[in-house]
């Protein structure tokens, strides 16, 4: 059974500091990953996917992959209150019905 | 674009009466969506996975009778809770998978169900 890891947190950082977000998956063949924003009382809106190891920049998100370690990171910079939310780590393996495997998510407090 | 919407928001039912949920991709054909429940302070959890044109697959210990699936055309999809009781009460969330492309998901704004 695929297992997605992330600490709940919360993970409190001041405004304009870097949020570090880490996510563990257990199943080696998993393929697409993604990171998903909740915020209270909302449905999660998809802020970022990556596919291949490394690094992948979009304004002040940055996603990590590294496979073999099995794990994905998100950063953002530049910490905004705005960012206060929930974070979704998801994992998808296309070989099994393409269904997406979310984590517990990590709560993050971005203090002004 | 990628937009899906549901209806209704928000619904308050009494015990042993059933609600519909709809949801729809907006400017997309889905031939897969998903349905997700969602209690306070939890992670999303999958119930099952419609495709058009044919039955749901149901997630284990969901209850296929209580919450009915119909995928009926590329852009819709219902879910229909039955009998519902108090411990139904929950955020339910769908997500549709464009047909055009088989690596993202979009979710719907969702929909709180409050059974009294």
């Amino acid at each position: 059974q695929k297992e997605v890891e992330q600490n709940s947190g919360p993970l409190s950082v001041p405004e304009g500091a870097i949020a570090s977000l880490n996510c563990t998956y257990s199943d080696r063949v998993s393929q697409s990953f993604f990171w998903y924003r909740q915020y209270s009382g909302k449905s999660p809106e998809l802020i970022m996917s990556i596919y291949s190891n490394g690094d992948k920049e979009d304004g002040r998100f940055t996603a990590q992959l590294n496979k073999a370690s099995q794990y994905v990171s998100l950063l953002i910079r530049d910490s905004q209150p705005s960012d206060s939310a929930t974070y979704l780590c998801a994992v998808k393996d296309w070989n099994a019905g393409n269904m997406l495997t979310f984590g517990g998510g990590t709560r993050l407090m971005v203090k002004p | 674009g990628a937009v899906v919407s549901q209806h209704p928001s928000w619904v308050i039912c009494k015990s042993g009466t059933s609600v519909k949920i709809e949801c729809r991709s907006l400017d997309f054909q889905a031939t897969t969506m998903f349905w997700y429940r969602q209690f306070p302070k939890q992670s999303l959890m999958l119930m099952a996975t419609s495709n058009e044109g044919s039955k749901a697959t149901y997630e284990q210990g969901v209850e296929k009778d209580k919450f009915l699936i119909n995928h009926a055309s590329l852009t819709l999809s219902t879910l229909t809770v039955t009998s519902a009781h108090p411990e139904d009460s929950s955020f339910y969330i769908c997500s549709a998978r464009d047909q055009a492309s088989i690596y993202e998901q979009y979710f719907g704004p969702g929909t709180r169900l409050t059974v009294t």
